[in-house]
């Protein structure tokens, strides 16, 4: 059965200290991965898009890449209101998005 | 902004009471999906209009769970009967076409069942 596994569940970072955080996939055929962000009481912002090894995107103060089993979303230098919860998705079937549980990131200043 | 809205963005229902959770996507987005968010866990499917057409109902957890997209536009989620396991957040995305996969999300509506 298709899986997306996230790690850690939750990161407390001090300002500028850069982190990484981790979503692994078990799936056939990957179509693409997502990295949303999800604040308290919204629903998920969509950040990026990957579709293949060795892809990376870079917004700000994150970068995503991509593996053939994981994804990484790298965070330089990280603010206060870096301060959120990413999740990560792969698609399914009719285009659905299976999500990870998500990292909850927590940055003091 | 011309995000996706829903409404109510709380709602309060009795054990047994009936709701119904309203989505306006995108304009011209032709696909959309209801999740189900717990607390502290990622969304989960629930179903997947393209157009008019439900596609895919998997994701229902049971009959008491109905949604509709009559006109390919505006849907609504209903809930029969609410149960206290009906508790969470639902999330309404939309997207441009179908296979784009980039799903843009509104705010969610919260049910609390009493």
């Amino acid at each position: 059965e298709d899986q997306v596994t996230q790690s850690p569940e939750a990161l407390r970072l001090q300002e500028g200290e850069s982190s990484s955080l981790n979503c692994s996939y078990t799936v056939s055929g990957l179509r693409g991965l997502f990295w949303y962000r999800q604040d308290p009481g919204k629903g998920p912002e969509f950040l990026f898009t990957l579709y293949s090894a060795g892809e990376e995107k870079e917004k700000e103060r994150l970068k995503a890449t991509l593996t053939k089993k994981e994804s990484f979303l790298h965070i330089t230098a990280p603010k206060p209101e870096d301060s959120a919860t990413y999740l990560c998705a792969v698609p399914y079937n009719t285009d659905k998005l299976i999500f990870g549980t998500g990292t909850r990131l927590q940055v003091f200043p | 902004g011309a995000g996706v809205s829903q409404s109510p963005r709380y709602k309060v229902a009795k054990r047994g009471q009936d709701v119904a959770l309203r989505c306006d996507p995108i304009s011209g987005h032709v696909s959309l999906f209801w999740y189900q968010q717990a607390l502290g866990q990622g969304p989960e499917f629930l179903t997947y209009f393209q157009n008019e057409a439900q596609l895919d109902k998997s994701g229902l957890p049971s009959d008491r769970f109905f949604a509709e997209r009559p006109e390919g536009s505006v849907s609504t989620l209903k809930i029969q009967r609410t149960q206290q396991e009906d508790s969470a957040v639902y999330l309404c995305a939309s997207s441009f076409r179908r296979n784009s996969y980039e799903q843009y999300f509104g705010p969610g509506t919260r049910l609390t069942v009493t």
